[in-house]
């Protein structure tokens, strides 16, 4: 079947612009993930849903950063205002189980953010 | 404030070879993650270790944890060309992630 998908792949923008990353996760899968990774911080944990619940929102880097899940499937992650440091590769996974439980995260291509 | 070490960061072997890679890190957590990336690529999913004295296998790599001395390890057996990757240890503290840091990753190169 169709694995994690992610739109666009890449994305060039200027800053102060708002971008919109999306996530489509396997189907059935009710726990979704947002990371991303950068030359300069590395792989980054920014946040989980539980159905269409995110438990803690604290590991997003600034209030410029939000996400959403709607009808416990696609998720989008938005960027107000980017910076040059938002430059990454923002990475979905999705799993059967709640986050810290057995089953394994399977991994979307990710989408290339840069902020000129 | 949890931090994650990786050690090597870097190895380079021969294929047939055995060796060891070091996930250090510096809270009490029992779960902990490995990942594996390719060149260009996104990550997957090796092993999740979520008690003292877990013990996960797959093909030729084994991870371990401990956590009283908090610290896992990922071992290679007998290494081929196709275990070329950079390899990530995460560990997470508190559920939801909400103190969930991964370890700098270990790029690993097996040569013919």
């Amino acid at each position: 079947g169709a694995g994690v998908s992610q739109s666009p792949s890449n994305k060039v923008t200027e800053k102060g612009k708002d971008v919109e990353l999306r996530c489509d996760p396997i189907s059935g899968h009710t726990a979704l993930y947002w990371y991303r990774q950068s030359l300069g911080q590395g792989l980054e944990f920014l946040i989980y849903f539980q159905g269409n619940s995110a438990p803690d929102k604290s590991g997003l880097p600034s209030d410029r950063f939000s996400a959403e899940r709607t009808g416990g499937s696609v998720s989008t992650l938005t960027i107000q205002r980017t910076q040059q440091e938002d430059s990454a590769v923002y990475l979905c996974a999705s799993s059967f189980a709640e986050f810290g439980g057995q089953e394994t995260q399977y991994f979307g291509p990710g989408t290339r953010l840069l902020v000129l | 404030e949890l931090k994650v070490e990786q050690n090597p960061l870097f190895l380079s072997m021969q294929e047939g070879k055995n060796y060891t890679i070091y996930c250090n890190y510096s809270t009490t957590s029992d779960r902990l993650y490995w990942y594996r990336q390719d060149p260009g690529k996104s990550l997957e999913s090796l092993f999740v270790l979520l008690s003292n004295g877990a013990v996960k296998q797959e093909g030729r790599l084994m991870a371990s944890l401990d956590t009283k001395a908090r610290l896992s390890t990922l071992h290679i057996t007998a290494a081929v060309h196709d275990l070329s990757a950079t390899y990530f240890c995460a560990v997470d503290t508190l559920n939801y992630g909400q103190n969930f840091v991964f370890g700098p990753g270990t790029r690993l190169s097996v040569l013919p």
